[in-house]
């Protein structure tokens, strides 16, 4: 069952500007991870995110987690070409298993 | 590392026959997952093992799924019979502790 849903679900932009994508999710969690997933491939960990924890930063990503909003969101700033991809979030609840929302699908244009 | 390698990278099988996808973790890590991705369900997870021991296997559809781990360098997928609802992209990933998860590329399965 998928416990995070993205928001939006779709997300086009101009190279250069910045891309914000939020997550949220029902039941208390560890922690929270972001993953990007480029086409026809593979699920790449981008940042994690525990639950004693506001914000972090990695490179030009930067994540915030509200517990109390139960939410996230994903920033990424100055965007490129590259950034093109679907990002997923996904929720610990202490179980050891991540459950991945339907993801934001990024489309940077040149 | 070479990450967590996966084979095939697609399999065209007939419905009814036997399929077996496989998994090589990254070294050290002690849990494996196996996820499936479907554009209508999204990325679900069917079973992870922790130290090669099964944990919890209750995402597997059913009894025509079953995965093996005889060592912590290999894992199985096995899906016997195959059907046409079972295509899907198939993913193994791996982790030490709860960190980040480490993807394989998949196993493109169609099932006809």
């Amino acid at each position: 069952s998928q416990q995070g849903e993205e928001d939006p679900q779709a997300l086009s932009i101009q190279e250069g500007e910045n891309a914000t994508m939020n997550c949220s999710y029902k039941t208390s969690i560890n922690n929270l991870q972001w993953y990007r997933q480029n086409s026809g491939r593979g699920l790449v960990h981008l940042i994690l995110i525990r639950s004693n924890e506001r914000e972090k930063h990695s490179g030009r990503l930067r994540v915030t987690l509200d517990t109390s909003k139960k939410s996230s969101s994903l920033l990424i700033t100055a965007s490129r070409a590259a950034d093109t991809a679907s990002y997923f979030c996904a929720t610990d609840a202490y179980d050891y298993k991540l459950s991945f929302g339907a993801g934001t699908t990024v489309t940077v244009r040149a | 590392d070479a990450g967590v390698i996966q084979s095939p990278r697609h399999e065209v099988t007939e419905m009814g026959q036997e399929v077996t996808l496989r998994c090589k973790p990254i070294s050290g890590h002690d849990y494996l997952f196996w996820y499936r991705q479907t554009m209508m369900r999204g990325l679900e997870l069917l079973i992870y093992f922790n130290n090669n021991v099964p944990i919890d296997d209750s995402g597997m559809p059913e009894d025509r799924f079953s995965a093996k781990m005889p060592n912590a360098s290999f894992s199985t997928l096995k899906i016997q019979p195959s059907e046409p609802r079972d295509s899907a992209v198939y993913f193994c990933a791996s982790s030490f502790g709860l960190g980040g998860y480490t993807f394989g590329s998949g196993t493109r399965l169609t099932v006809v």
